[in-house]
């Protein structure tokens, strides 16, 4: 069974560029999540899709971050402008339907440096 | 969210078995437990959930009190491998059901 697939893998902009990372969940995965995780910290989650209807996007700065799911498959995440503190790594992952009971499964992440 | 509290730092000798504790005394009757590991550089990985009952996978075991108040994680052969962070979550069964992740616990193997 293939993975949830992230790209790219590394990126390095300078502050105020803008940037997008792209997301492939499992197949047939209804749920997809976007997660921020700073070093030496946790993932925190930035928004949650059931099909392409954002769930929960209480933690995404709107002002600067934007996500989409046109067609309820795959997905992208954007920064504009990114500033310093953006420099993390954005973990993807997706469930079946998004239930308590289902585990997710993360992709490898995108690690993204700004400069 | 129920929080969880773990132990920051855990040792643990190769080939011994890894008892990994988890404090969630705010937990609520139909909340689950679940249990993820992060090798550095990697997302996290999917290792067990439970509810009420004792779990076990090819992985690991899940131990949960009868109060639900407090569980361990048990990995039963440590190898080298199994260094990592690991992230105790408590997921309620409503709303969003959101995968709240905390600090975890950062396990070393050591040979």
């Amino acid at each position: 069974e293939a993975g949830v697939a992230q790209s790219p893998r590394y990126k390095i902009i300078e502050k105020r560029q803008s940037v997008a990372f792209w997301c492939n969940p499992i197949s047939g995965h209804a749920t997809l999540y976007w997660y921020q995780q700073i070093l030496g910290q946790g993932p925190k989650l930035l928004i949650q899709f059931q099909n392409n209807g954002v769930v929960d996007d209480s933690q995404l700065p709107k002002d600067r971050f934007s996500a989409e799911r046109l067609k309820g498959v795959d997905s992208t995440l954007k920064i504009q402008p990114a500033k310093l503190e953006d420099s993390a790594v954005y973990l993807c992952a997706s469930s079946l339907t998004g239930k308590a009971n289902e585990k997710l499964l993360f992709g490898s992440g995108t690690q993204l440096s700004v400069l | 969210d129920a929080k969880t509290t773990q132990p920051t730092s855990m040792d643990c000798a190769e080939g011994r078995a890894a008892n990994l504790p988890c404090n969630h005394s705010t937990i609520s009757g139909n909340e689950y437990v679940y249990w993820y590991r992060q090798i550095h550089s990697q997302g996290p990985q999917y290792i067990i959930h439970g509810l009420k009952n004792n779990e076990t996978n090819e992985m690991a075991s899940l131990i949960i009190t009868e109060d639900r108040k407090s569980s361990t994680l048990i990995l039963p052969h440590a190898t080298l491998r199994d260094t990592a962070v690991y992230y105790c979550i408590v997921r309620p069964p409503e709303g969003a059901q959101k995968l709240v992740f905390g600090q975890g616990t950062r396990l070393t193997i050591n040979p």
